[in-house]
């Protein structure tokens, strides 16, 4: 299993400005994942982090609006940047296990 | 593409009840498909998981069952209790990532 703590838990921002969301994971994993959740809609993946190397963006998503930073083994950070009201969402960042995925408490984002 | 159904409308059922949720899933064959319990303001969580070859999975008062003809999964909750209630998602290995459902809320009411 895995422990992620994931901060803030939430914000109010204004439109115009930029949130970095911190995730940090108990152990060390490859790939991190970053997940959208709009309300009554269900997760979508952002982006893949891996150590090392460029995020691997999905359809849709891209490394202006999202910039991720993936330091080391244990920790990542995803940036929601110039924000708009179409922005307001839980995000989540995730890893895998052998069979499951194991989420952080997430972070409810307002924008104003 | 992949997809998954899951009712999108609360489900209010009594305490002591069983509650059954659905999920299904269409333009895939998925090795195994998940559950998964999100309350208000947290990320989900891992409940079980059920594999091709398996028809039913239990745990405690938790039963998963899967038909893949049918290419759908039921979710039981026996003897519910209002602790219960939240939201549960359903979940398949997609391609190379996991793909959720939309998640069903459910209430149980005391």
């Amino acid at each position: 299993s895995a422990v992620i703590s994931q901060k803030p838990s939430r914000d109010i921002c204004q439109r115009g400005t930029s949130l970095t969301i911190q995730c940090q994971v108990d152990s060390q994993v490859t790939m991190m994942f970053w997940y959208r959740q709009q309300p009554g809609q269900s997760l979508t993946l952002i982006a893949t982090a891996n150590q090392g190397s460029e995020a691997t963006y999905e359809s849709g998503f891209v490394i202006d609006k999202f910039p991720i930073s993936r330091p080391n083994l244990t920790f990542s950070t995803l940036t929601v940047s110039n924000m708009s009201p179409e922005d307001s969402s839980i995000y989540l960042c995730s890893v895998e296990g052998d069979t499951e995925a194991f989420f952080g408490q997430g972070t409810r984002l307002t924008v104003v | 593409s992949q997809k998954i159904e899951q009712n999108s409308e609360a489900l209010n059922i009594q305490e002591g009840k069983t509650a059954t949720l659905t999920c299904n899933y269409t333009n895939y064959s998925p090795a195994y498909l998940q559950w998964y319990r999100q309350d208000p303001g947290r990320g989900p969580v891992f409940l079980l998981l059920i594999r091709e070859n398996e028809k039913e999975k239990r745990k405690e008062r938790l039963k998963v069952t899967f038909d893949t003809t049918l290419k759908q999964s039921l979710f039981h909750i026996t003897a519910s209790q209002p602790a219960d209630s939240a939201t549960y998602l359903c979940a398949l290995e997609g391609t190379y990532k996991y793909i959720f459902g939309t998640g069903t809320r459910l209430k149980v009411l005391a």
